[in-house]
């Protein structure tokens, strides 16, 4: 079975911090994805990466930054959070002629 | 434009009955189509896919989905609903070329009553 971890399950931070979100994957996906998942808007991509060291943006991503220095690490950043980032963030992995595999999601406040 | 719509935000159904869930898209290329489930709290779980060939597709849970081209449509369906099934669904679409990422709806609330 895929594992997708999330380091947190549930994060509180400031407004101005930067924060870090990790998501760790065993399965040697190529392509890893970050989502954000707010009531009534459904999941929104930020970025996703199918390759170490390559990104993409999605359909929201300001505000946010990636990094993907290992294959199996896809990392979100948050270079100076603010209230309107608060919300559940989701990873997902993906290989080819497979469906997405999700982490069970970190639910992130910012005050 | 690529979409998916799920025209029903909430729905309650009465546990023992039949439930049926619409998910309608649009996407330019050959689609890959699926349904997730998603408990309170909780990451989202794959139910069931559709890649090609036979349109009924079975899933985890008693769950089943119809792909109709001519409709553009990929409905969830399930016989006879389990208290445990409320939940949060969400159907989604998807090519196969590498790196494509899903689109997905915007979610069903599926509330179950006794």
């Amino acid at each position: 079975d895929v594992k997708v971890t999330q380091s947190s399950r549930y994060l509180v931070k400031r407004t101005g911090e930067k924060v870090f979100l990790e998501c760790v994957q065993d399965m040697d996906h190529e392509n890893m994805f970050w989502y954000r998942q707010d009531p009534g808007l459904g999941l929104r991509l930020i970025y996703f990466s199918y390759d170490v060291k390559m990104k993409e943006k999605g359909d929201i991503p300001e505000g946010y930054s990636v990094s993907r220095e290992k294959k199996e690490r896809f990392s979100l950043i948050l270079e100076s959070a603010s209230t309107n980032q608060t919300s559940m963030y989701l990873c997902a992995t993906l290989a080819r002629d497979n469906p997405q595999h999700f982490g069970d999601g970190t639910r992130l406040s910012i005050l | 434009a690529q979409s998916v719509t799920q025209p029903d935000i909430h729905i309650t159904v009465s546990e023992g009955a039949s439930l049926e869930l619409r998910c309608n898209y649009s996407y330019g290329a050959t689609p890959y189509l699926f349904w997730y489930v998603q408990s309170p709290g909780q990451g989202l779980q794959l139910l069931l896919k559709y890649f090609s060939g036979d349109t009924l597709v079975q899933g985890i849970k008693g769950f089943e989905a119809e792909f109709k081209r001519s409709q553009s449509s990929f409905n969830l369906r399930k016989p006879s609903v389990h208290w445990s099934d409320a939940a949060e669904y969400f159907c989604a679409v998807g090519a196969r070329e590498a790196g494509t990422a899903l689109i997905f709806g915007k979610g069903t609330t599926l509330s179950v009553s006794s």
